[in-house]
């Protein structure tokens, strides 16, 4: 089985820092990691897909980068309306789809 | 603009079958695409339950496998989700989704319906 480890589980940072979060898998997944953010209460929404392409209508603030088994998911200048939970997301044939334990984003 | 939207009952009892429906609409799921479940309990992170392509193709998470099925009415343009012999475990918000057939990448979300399972 593929492992997913996402971190950090948590931060806080202050508007217009740079965030960083990190995605690894225990193996080798090309470039197959999406990026997805969740709203308190509201579905997930797709931000990057393969790893480093950003969804149509995504602000370019947030980026994704990485291959094999470590990728990154960079906010650029955190906005108030930022504050969500936001997980990385692969794909493999024996388990399906695999979500990382989620990191959530707060204001300082 | 694609619209997907769960129905059905929000509590369930334990050892019965849990069953939603979610109704798909401004895309035919006979075009393509897979289409599946999510789920995310109380505060916890989400969980990929399975999916169903328009031929009837399923994959299913190997941990839920035995409990789970999920079929597709192209006709009404839905696709259906049960899940047997539930405890509480299986309380939480459960998302249909639209999944590209390519690097599955979840590009179209219900909004969750809570379902809770106790007597």
């Amino acid at each position: 089985d593929i492992q997913m480890t996402q971190s950090p589980s948590s931060l806080s940072a202050s508007v217009g820092d740079r965030v960083t979060i990190t995605c690894q898998a225990s193996q080798d997944i090309s470039n197959y990691l999406n990026w997805y953010q969740q709203k308190p209460g509201k579905a997930p929404k797709l931000l990057i897909y393969d790893a480093s392409n950003l969804e149509t209508g995504v602000p370019s603030r947030f980026s994704g980068s990485g291959s094999g088994t470590d990728f990154t998911f960079t906010i650029s200048s955190l906005q108030p309306e930022d504050i969500a939970t936001y997980y990385c997301q692969q794909y493999d044939n024996l388990q399906g789809l695999t979500f990382g334990g989620g990191t959530k984003v707060e204001i300082k | 603009q694609v619209q997907l939207q769960e129905s059905g009952p929000g509590l369930v009892k334990p050892s019965e079958t849990l069953s939603l429906t979610c109704a798909v609409s401004g895309y035919s799921i006979s075009s393509g695409y897979y289409w599946g479940w999510i789920r995310q309990p109380p505060g916890k992170g989400l969980e990929w339950i399975g999916s169903i392509y328009h031929s009837g193709s399923t994959y299913y998470n190997p941990s839920l496998k035995s409990r789970v099925t999920i079929s597709v009415d192209t006709s009404k343009n839905q696709f259906s989700l049960k899940l047997s012999s539930v405890t509480a475990a299986d309380t939480a918000v459960y998302y249909c989704a639209r999944t590209t057939e390519q690097h599955p990448t979840i590009d179209y979300w219900g909004q969750g319906t809570l379902v809770t399972v106790s007597s």
